[in-house]
């Protein structure tokens, strides 16, 4: 029962590294999700898509990148971090009954 | 564009107590309004929705209903349980651009007291 999967699950960055989080889903849905969670915020989204090769922008997409070149797959992608994006980050995927199932999120820290 | 508003948190109970946590939302039509709950170190999870007015959404003893008068979702447990403590966010259902996406409220969270 794997259902949503988030690697790494942890991660410290210097200021202006890049990396990517990975998001696997197995339940064969065509939309995936990229949200971010702060304190006194709850979630925002960051980038959606709603099907292989497509992405749309969320709420607070700058500073972000994402693909989905497999179904089944949705990365997100720091180019240059920097301390705000210090965070927890959710994949989230759905059909279209919109019930989202989540993965364990990743925490992210920007020095 | 569609909003939710969320009770502030924190909410402290004592065991069998009852609860409310109120949501309000803002939206045009009739939106899908959805309750998610998020256990300590864990993803999201759905609790329970509506998907139309009048609707009552209910799981885990935990219960909702759509209320179009009065643009609510208040979520309600006639007695809680220490399992219960954890953060509860709102969420309505959101169009945008021909896409259906959430927009989640800022969560509450919730401790119960044995």
């Amino acid at each position: 029962n794997a259902g949503v999967t988030q690697t790494p699950k942890f991660r410290v960055l210097k200021t202006g590294q890049s990396m990517t989080l990975l998001c696997a889903q197995d339940m064969n849905h065509e939309y995936m999700y990229w949200y971010r969670q702060d304190p006194g915020m709850g979630l925002r989204l960051i980038h959606y898509s709603v099907g292989e090769g497509t992405t749309a922008k969320g709420e607070v997409p700058d500073g972000y990148n994402v693909s989905r070149l497999k179904k089944q797959n949705f990365l997100l992608g720091l180019e240059s971090a920097a301390p705000s994006q210090t965070s927890v980050y959710f994949c989230a995927s759905s059909d279209r009954t919109k019930e989202l199932f989540f993965g364990e999120g990743s925490r992210l820290t920007v020095l | 564009g569609n909003s939710v508003t969320q009770m502030e948190g924190p909410v402290t109970l004592s065991e069998e107590a009852f609860l409310t946590i109120n949501c309000t939302y803002t939206a045009t039509g009739y939106p899908s309004l959805f309750w998610y709950v998020q256990y300590p170190g864990e993803g999201l999870q759905l609790l329970l929705k509506a998907t139309k007015a009048d609707d009552k959404g209910s799981n885990k003893g935990f219960e909702a209903t759509y209320r179009k008068e009065t643009t609510s979702f208040h979520l309600e447990k006639g007695s809680v349980q220490v399992s219960d403590s954890a953060v509860y966010f709102c969420a309505l259902e959101t169009r945008d651009f021909g896409n259906e996406k959430l927009t989640f409220g800022t969560g509450t969270r919730l401790t119960i007291i044995p």
